[in-house]
């Protein structure tokens, strides 16, 4: 089945312990990106990627790391999370890179709660 | 930096009347995209416009992309409770708007 895994669910951390949160897509897309949701402000892109070893910022980078060093997967790196960083993540993936020709397939979502 | 403004932010209506949430951008688009996303869930792609006054239906669902290409609409027939969610747009500078959500009043 088509799909893009994110892990965990649910995290909850304290202020400054490292985390990663895991993506992985098995559709071969070429395009993947992080985004936030929080309330009243929609999904915000934190990070994409257009192709392997391609990454740049989105609108709310700072705080975040990713790498793409396969295709398939583009983990999100919270090297010191602080609780600004609680939210709801999701990742995404879309074939073909661009500006918004693709449709986006979305993970399922990780909450994450740091206290 | 260029944005999607999406109204109403908040729609309620009785299961059965008509919901309309709008997508406006102050430059012309290429292509507009319009995602769900379930309480609970994660956004799902619903359709992408890409001609000038171009109209598509899924069932109950209308979607508009307006002659200059700078508008968009999402029209819902006599809601249902499966309907109920909030929908966003997308532009093509891959920028969401902030969704409306729509709850449905038994």
């Amino acid at each position: 089945e088509a799909q893009v895994t994110q892990n965990p669910r649910y995290l909850i951390t304290v202020t400054g312990k490292k985390l990663t949160v895991t993506c992985s897509q098995n559709m071969n897309h070429e395009y993947m990106s992080w985004y936030r949701q929080d309330p009243g402000l929609g999904l915000r892109q934190i990070y994409y990627s257009m192709n392997v070893e391609v990454t740049d910022k989105g609108d709310v980078p700072e705080g975040y790391k990713v790498s793409r060093k396969e295709k398939r997967n583009f983990p999100l790196i919270l090297e010191s999370p602080s609780p600004n960083q609680t939210s709801l993540y999701f990742c995404a993936s879309s074939l073909l890179s661009g500006h918004g020709n693709s449709p986006l397939h979305f993970g399922n979502g990780t909450r994450l709660t740091v206290t | 930096g260029q944005q999607v403004m999406q109204i109403p932010q908040y729609q309620h209506v009785q299961e059965g009347e008509d919901f309309t949430t709008y997508c406006n951008s102050s430059t012309t688009l290429s292509n507009i995209q319009w995602y769900k996303q379930r309480p609970g869930g994660h956004p799902v792609f619903l359709i992408q416009l890409v001609k000038s006054g171009e109209v598509k239906k899924q069932k109950r669902l209308t979607f508009q992309f307006g002659e200059a290409k700078k508008n968009s609409s999402l029209h819902i027939t006599a809601t249902q409770t499966t309907d109920v969610g909030t929908y966003f747009c997308r532009d093509d500078k891959i920028i969401f708007g902030k969704g409306t959500r729509l709850h449905i009043l038994p």
